[in-house]
């Protein structure tokens, strides 16, 4: 399967515990995007990154949330003291750097569940 | 502020009807509008994109129809089908910025 992949499909977490997600975008993509999707509504721009550095973060994006891409490759958002309110699908996307066609694909997402 | 605004919220149709999303946007910069399909705990799918030279795009039994002096844009699903009955979001974004999406309309089609 050459799409994007993110692991986990499903987390669930007590409140104040610290989680993280990965992203394995598609290969040679060298945009990646993080979104987080609540219920019934479209996905929110949480932060991008061009290669390994990131480049937009949205005012979504609390201090308790850090995004990083080390290598450029694959990427990880990781949720500190987790609040209910974190409660989403965060969803990874992917694109190539060109001018044209630069269609975003996105994996299927990573369900958090804060209880 | 919510920089695409879409409608309707849900859509009920006919086997074989005609489905109609419609979207607004107000930044001029957007130059690339595309559609997302999303089943229920999938990501979403690009389904069709078009961008503002030209005022309409078709893909099988899919259409955008783009107005830019409206700054509106739709989606017609022909013969719709009970397949296609998922939550439908339009987008945009200029040049090579995130893409902004609109909250989504859940369309079933009955038969």
């Amino acid at each position: 399967d050459t799409g994007v992949s993110q692991d986990p499909r499903h987390k669930i977490t007590k409140r104040g515990q610290n989680v993280t997600f990965r992203c394995d975008p598609i290969s040679e993509h060298n945009r990646l995007y993080w979104y987080r999707q609540t219920l019934g509504q479209g996905p929110e721009f949480l932060t991008y990154f061009q290669n390994e550095a990131q480049l937009e973060k949205s005012r979504l994006l609390s201090d308790r949330f850090s995004a990083e891409r080390p290598k450029g490759s694959f990427s990880t958002l990781e949720i500190q003291r987790t609040e209910q309110g974190d409660s989403a699908m965060y969803l990874c996307a992917s694109s190539p750097d060109r001018k044209q066609n630069t269609e975003a694909f996105f994996g299927q997402g990573t369900r958090l569940t804060v209880v | 502020q919510q920089q695409v605004k879409q409608s309707p919220q849900s859509l009920i149709v006919q086997k074989g009807g005609i489905s109609i999303i419609n979207c607004a946007y107000e930044n001029t910069a957007f130059d690339y509008f595309p559609w997302y399909q999303q089943f229920p705990g999938k990501g979403p799918a690009l389904l069709i994109a078009i961008r503002p030279d030209v005022s309409e795009k078709k893909e099988g039994r899919f259409t955008i129809s783009f107005n830019k002096s409206a700054k509106q844009f739709s989606l017609h699903i022909m013969d719709s089908q009970p397949g296609d009955s998922a939550t439908y979001f339009c987008a945009a974004r200029g040049g090579n910025t995130p893409l902004v999406f609109g909250k989504g309309t859940r369309l079933s089609v009955i038969a």
